[in-house]
């Protein structure tokens, strides 16, 4: 299986901060790889996708980038709803496999 | 506008079998592939299994291998899990998830799209 890797599990950041998270792959895996951001007892929603193709409806503050084995999510100015956690997932091989999650929190 | 509704909670015993059912609407299941994702209690997410209802094309993770079977009946566009031989640690909310699939390096590819609000299902004796 394809282990996914996120850095780092939890960030402090303020509003108006530039987040980065970063996710890597055992093996390369292309470009098929999404991330999604979940809050609180909610399904999680599609932000990113082909590493750096954005959703439909998701604020352009949102960004994807790399290929490979090395991807960053970025948040160029935190907004007060995007304190949630965010989990990367390859769609290369199966099983699709999630990184572990990395929690967004308030400063 | 595409929607996933899944079936209510469940509470079941260990060794026993769930099914749970997700029924879309909004767009046909004949361009989608399904997925279930599981989450257990303050754990992260962890991807059970796939089906694209056109072809018949199964994926399980080795892990569910032989303990849970994905269905899906075009013709009332709902896809179902079954998990069966129940434990605790089964414990969790499981999600159905759509969207459309791809092939590519003589594979398919597909991302979750679309998500069901999910279905708590509890494990106790």
């Amino acid at each position: 299986d394809i282990q996914m890797t996120q850095s780092p599990s939890s960030v402090s950041a303020s509003v108006g901060d530039r987040v980065t998270i970063t996710c890597r792959a055992s093996q390369g895996i292309s470009s098929w790889l999404a991330w999604y951001q979940q809050k609180p007892g909610k399904a999680p929603k599609l932000l990113i996708y082909a590493a750096s193709s954005v959703q439909s409806g998701v604020p352009s503050r949102f960004s994807g980038s790399g290929s490979g084995t090395d991807f960053t999510l970025t948040i160029s100015s935190l907004q007060p709803e995007d304190f949630a956690t965010y989990y990367c997932q390859q769609a290369n091989t199966f099983p699709r496999t999630f990184g572990q999650g990395t929690m967004v929190e308030i400063k | 506008q595409v929607q996933l509704v899944q079936s209510g909670a469940e509470v079941k015993k260990p060794g026993s079998s769930v099914k749970v059912s997700c029924k879309t609407s909004g767009g046909p299941l004949s361009t989608s592939a399904i997925s279930w994702v599981r989450q257990a209690p303050g754990q992260g997410l962890e991807w059970m299994g796939g089906i694209i209802p056109v072809f018949g094309t199964e994926n399980y993770a080795q892990v569910f291998q032989g303990r849970v079977t994905i269905t899906a009946d075009e013709s009332t566009s709902t896809a179902y899990m079954d998990l069966t031989s129940l434990r605790s640690e089964d414990t969790a909310v499981y999600f159905c998830a759509s969207g459309p699939y791809y092939y590519g390096s003589g594979s398919y590819h597909y991302y979750f799209d679309y998500w069901g609000q999910g279905t708590l299902v509890t494990v106790s004796s």
